[in-house]
């Protein structure tokens, strides 16, 4: 089956620690896309990478890394510098060949700081 | 840039009852219209999507939305709601040019009472 992944599902994190978001794809889409889930606020857009080895901050990168090593992976490390790092974290990839620009997302990661 | 706006934030509908959820997006330029849907403990999925041709675009489970340009809105529409439809829907916008990320409203909560 074709589709994106994420994990883990739950992790809780210390104040201080850095920890890694995992997101994977066997779509073959070039682009992928990390957003932050808050309630009452949409989904808000942290960084995106349009091709293998080559990514870009977003409206809300501060705190936040990535790397685009692999075109089918695409981890987010939350640093200990996010200084609300609570919330719910989506992955997504967009298929190029399509003209709408149409995204398809993973399960998510719900992230706590304890 | 442009920006998304959702005025219904919860929305409490009795069975059988027609939907009609507000968007309103702002951008000069040409864009792609979406609505995705988050059912309980579900993936972000997509509910149906505009991008060119007839304004008036039907998707899953028996939605639509209509796409009105002089008014810069995409409203979702549903004729008769079921509990199942109980959901946190998005309304959502990209631009065909640039990183192609999407911009969300912050979002409704249907709830819909049996």
């Amino acid at each position: 089956d074709g589709g994106i992944t994420q994990s883990p599902k739950y992790l809780f994190r210390k104040e201080g620690q850095n920890v890694t978001l995992s997101c994977e794809q066997n779509l073959n889409h070039d682009a992928m896309y990390w957003y932050r889930q808050d309630p009452g606020q949409g989904l808000r857009l942290i960084y995106y990478s349009q091709i293998v080895n080559d990514f870009q901050k977003g409206d809300i990168a501060e705190g936040y890394s990535v790397s685009r090593e692999k075109k089918e992976s695409f981890p987010l490390t939350v640093t200990s510098a996010q200084k609300n790092p609570t919330a719910f974290y989506l992955c997504a990839s967009r298929d190029g060949t399509l003209k709408s620009n149409e995204q398809f997302f993973g399960p998510g990661t719900r992230l706590t700081v304890l | 840039a442009q920006s998304v706006s959702q005025h219904n934030h919860h929305v409490i509908l009795s069975e059988a009852a027609s939907l009609e959820l507000g968007c309103n997006y702002s951008y000069g330029g040409t864009v792609n219209l979406f609505w995705y849907v988050q059912y309980p403990g579900q993936h972000l999925q997509l509910l149906l999507k505009y991008f060119s041709g007839d304004p008036l675009v039907k998707g899953i489970k028996g939605f639509e939305a209509e796409f009105i340009k002089s008014k810069f809105s995409f409203n979702l529409r549903k004729p008769s709601v079921q509990w199942s439809d109980t959901a946190e829907y998005f309304c959502a916008v990209t631009v065909d040019t640039g990183r192609r990320a999407l911009t969300f409203g912050s979002g409704t909560r249907l709830q819909v009472q049996p």
